[in-house]
């Protein structure tokens, strides 16, 4: 089955960047998401990228698909406390029907160090 | 952007009450909209998926008697946890999507359930 994988926590200094890692199984996603979820919120959709693109930046977001490695990342420059939060990396195997729901990773915790 | 509003934000009740828990879309149709449930340090898990005018399907795993989903028109989608435990307690959130692909999904705030 599909499967997501992402580390729980990364801790980076204010000012830094963060790069948030996850990597999927299933070879037939065809788009990949960035949620962020602040304490006790929803999900905010961050950033997506589909599966035929290498890379895609948004301001201080840019994220990275390997897709012969099924890797993806999600680099935030210049982390602010603000940034604090859970990220979760998020995939839709696009099968051209309905509208399916997402599998998503556990979520990454971004801890900033003053 | 599109709004999708869950409601309650928090719910406390007693073991063996019926919960119900609102999602509504505030400024678009939503023909399908998701029920998910998180586990704390645990991933997003999907539990159905909900159709207008049509009956949900169930993820595997997920008692369809216990989480009754209504989707009884385009903007408003309901999931009631009859007989709650404590082993139900979780955080819920819904998504709806206005658009044929997930680009345009957008998240409910969730809701806390707390059963004592």
């Amino acid at each position: 089955g599909e499967d997501v994988e992402q580390s729980l926590f990364l801790s980076v200094r204010e000012g830094d960047s963060s790069v948030i890692n996850c990597t999927y199984t299933d070879s037939s996603s065809t788009y990949l998401y960035w949620y962020k979820q602040e304490p006790g919120a929803g999900l905010q959709l961050l950033t997506y990228i589909f599966s035929n693109m290498d890379m895609k930046q948004d301001q201080r977001l840019t994220v990275l698909l390997n897709k012969k490695d099924k890797h993806l990342s999600l680099r935030i420059a210049d982390t602010q406390t603000g940034d604090s939060a859970i990220y979760f990396c998020a995939e839709w195997p696009y099968s051209g029907g309905g509208a399916d729901g997402l599998t998503f990773g556990k979520g990454t915790h971004l801890i900033i160090q003053p | 952007g599109a709004v999708v509003s869950q409601h309650p934000s928090r719910v406390i009740c007693k073991s063996g009450t019926s919960v119900k828990i609102e999602c509504r879309s505030l400024d678009f149709q939503a023909t399908t909209m998701f029920w998910y449930r998180q586990f704390p340090k645990k991933s997003l898990m999907l539990m159905a998926t909900s159709n207008e005018g049509s009956k949900a399907t169930y993820e595997q795993g997920v008692e369809k008697d216990k989480f009754l989903i209504n989707h009884a028109s385009l903007t408003l989608s309901t999931l009631t946890v009859t007989s709650a435990h404590p082993e139900d307690s979780s955080f819920y959130i819904c998504s709806a999507n206005s658009g044929a692909t997930n680009e345009k999904l957008f998240f409910g705030s969730g809701t806390q359930l707390s059963v004592l």
